[in-house]
């Protein structure tokens, strides 16, 4: 089983500012697997970045992702206000189980 | 417009059952696989059990193997999720969702690119 860690567990930032959400894998993965989900309270999760990199339909360009192997990274260029959320990184791998980081939460500052 | 709508959510007892339904609409449902997700009270995501588009494969976490089925009916759009011996612990929002894929050759990719809003569910006496 992958596991997911996500650092930092909270990040205080203000509006403006980047933010840069780090997500390792316990052992190397397909890139094609690392997903960025967004969830804010009371609603479900909402799919931001697939195969670590690509922004899903209708995702502002001030998010993006990058990585590969163990290491992968969420960034948000310049923070909008509703950009603060709770954010989870998952393994959809070839096999289950599939796996979430931990996750970690976006406060404003 | 893609729209999962979950229900079935209740309180019970602990040792009892609940079967949970998810009511698919606006896409072509036989053609996708589909899962439950849960979430814990003030926790993270637990991705719980899965069904491929033809329902002729599931797959289930160690947590719930045993006690939770998964199935789906194409005919009705609808994916279910049969939970018996439930404990406290299985208490948590219940999402179904969509599962994106694309493969080139060996190179897969997959997401939940379509969410539910989600279904309550409480053991507790």
């Amino acid at each position: 089983e992958i596991v997911l860690t996500q650092s930092p567990g909270t990040l205080s930032l203000s509006p403006g500012e980047r933010a840069t959400l780090s997500c390792r894998a316990s052992q190397s993965v397909s890139s094609g697997y690392l997903v960025w989900y967004q969830q804010k309270p009371g609603q479900a999760p909402r799919l931001l970045i697939y195969a670590a990199s690509s922004r899903a339909t209708g995702i502002p360009d001030r998010f993006s992702g990058s990585g590969s192997g163990t290491d992968f990274t969420l960034t948000i260029s310049r923070l909008e206000p509703e950009d603060f959320a709770v954010y989870y990184c998952q393994h959809y791998g070839y096999s289950p189980p599939y796996t979430f980081g931990q996750g970690t939460k976006l406060e404003i500052k | 417009e893609v729209q999962l709508l979950e229900s079935g959510g209740d309180l019970v007892q602990p040792g009892g059952s609940l079967r949970l339904s998810c009511a698919a609409s606006g896409f072509t449902y036989s053609s996708y696989a589909m899962s439950w997700v849960r979430q814990a009270p003030g926790k993270g995501l637990e991705w719980v059990s899965g069904i491929s588009d033809s329902g002729d494969i599931t797959h289930y976490a160690d947590s719930v193997k045993g006690r939770f089925t998964i199935s789906r009916d194409s005919s009705k759009n609808s994916l279910y999720l049969q939970m018996n011996s439930l404990r406290a612990e299985d208490t948590a929002v219940y999402f179904c969702a969509r599962r994106y894929y694309y493969a080139s050759g060996s190179y897969e990719v997959k997401a939940f690119d379509s969410w539910g809003q989600g279904t309550t569910v409480t053991v507790s006496s």
